[in-house]
C-alpha cells in the first residue's frame, strides 16, 4: 500500500499556463480532499470529493480551479491560467468512510510554481 | 462560526528540554481534535487525535495532548525533545455540519530543536 500519491512533486508553470494536480488516494479510500499551503500559511480547505461527484467545494475559488474524481483513475486539480498567487503547496488528503471523524492521510504535495 | 488558533508562530527549544505547543478553538458543537507534524517538503503525519473519552491523549514519537473543553483547547506536549522534532505542527479540528463534517487547520507551529 503506497499510501496517497501525488505527482508532480514540483511543477513550473509560466503565467497564463494550466496547471493540473494528480492524486491517488490510498488503497480502499473512496474520499479525497484537496487542501493549499501558501508560504508561511497553514492549510486552507479547498475540496472534497468522492468518486464521480463533488461534496463539498466551498473553499474553491470561483474562477480558473476545478476538480475531479472519476470512477477510473486519479482525481485532479486542475488550475487554468495560472497567476503567481497560485503559486503553493497543494495537498491531497484521503479517507476511507466519509469526512474527518477519524483524521486523514495526506500526500507529499505538488509544489506549483508560477513564473 | 470554527476557527482554530496557534498560539506561537515559532517555538525554539534546547534539546532535551520539554515544549508546549498551544493551540484554541471554537465551536459550540463537540468536536474531533487532531495535532499533525509536517517534516520538510513532506506531507502530514497525523501525530494523534482525540475523538471522546479520556482527555489525555497519547500519540507517536512521545508526544501527548490534553483536550480541556472548558477552555477550549488542545495543547501538545513533550517532555524531553530531539533534533529530529524539528518540524511544523498543525492543530486541526473537526465538526459535524449540515454536509458532514469539515475540517479546519491552524496556521501551524514551527518547532525549531537546537542542540
Amino acid at each position: 500500500n503506497a499510501g496517497v500519491m501525488q505527482n508532480p512533486r514540483h511543477l513550473v508553470r509560466r503565467r497564463g499556463q494550466e496547471a493540473r494536480l494528480r492524486c491517488s488516494p490510498m488503497k480502499g479510500h473512496s474520499h479525497v480532499y484537496w487542501y493549499r499551503q501558501l508560504p508561511e500559511e497553514g492549510l486552507k480547505f479547498m475540496v472534497y470529493l468522492q468518486k464521480e461527484n463533488i461534496i463539498d467545494e466551498s473553499g474553491m475559488p470561483k474562477e480558473r480551479f476545478s476538480a475531479e474524481f472519476p470512477k477510473e483513475g486519479p482525481s485532479i486539480l486542475r488550475i487554468q491560467q495560472v497567476v503567481r498567487g497560485d503559486s503553493a503547496a497543494y495537498f491531497c488528503a484521503s479517507s476511507p468512510q466519509g469526512p474527518d471523524s477519524y483524521g486523514y492521510t495526506f500526500g507529499s504535495g505538488t509544489r506549483l510554481t508560477v513564473v | 462560526a470554527q476557527s482554530v488558533t496557534q498560539l506561537d508562530s515559532q517555538v525554539p527549544v534546547f534539546e532535551e528540554a520539554p515544549v508546549e505547543l498551544r493551540c484554541n478553538y471554537s465551536s459550540s458543537v463537540s468536536v474531533y481534535l487532531f495535532w499533525y507534524v509536517q517534516y520538510p517538503n513532506q506531507g502530514l503525519q497525523l501525530l494523534l487525535k482525540y475523538l471522546s473519552g479520556s482527555t489525555l491523549v497519547k500519540g507517536i514519537n512521545g508526544f501527548e495532548a490534553e483536550f480541556n473543553k472548558s477552555q477550549t483547547s488542545f495543547h501538545l506536549r513533550k517532555p524531553s525533545v530531539h533534533i529530529s522534532d524539528t518540524a511544523e505542527y498543525f492543530c486541526a479540528v473537526s465538526e459535524r455540519g449540515t454536509g458532514g463534517f469539515k475540517t479546519i487547520f491552524g496556521a501551524g507551529t514551527r518547532l525549531f530543536v537546537k542542540a
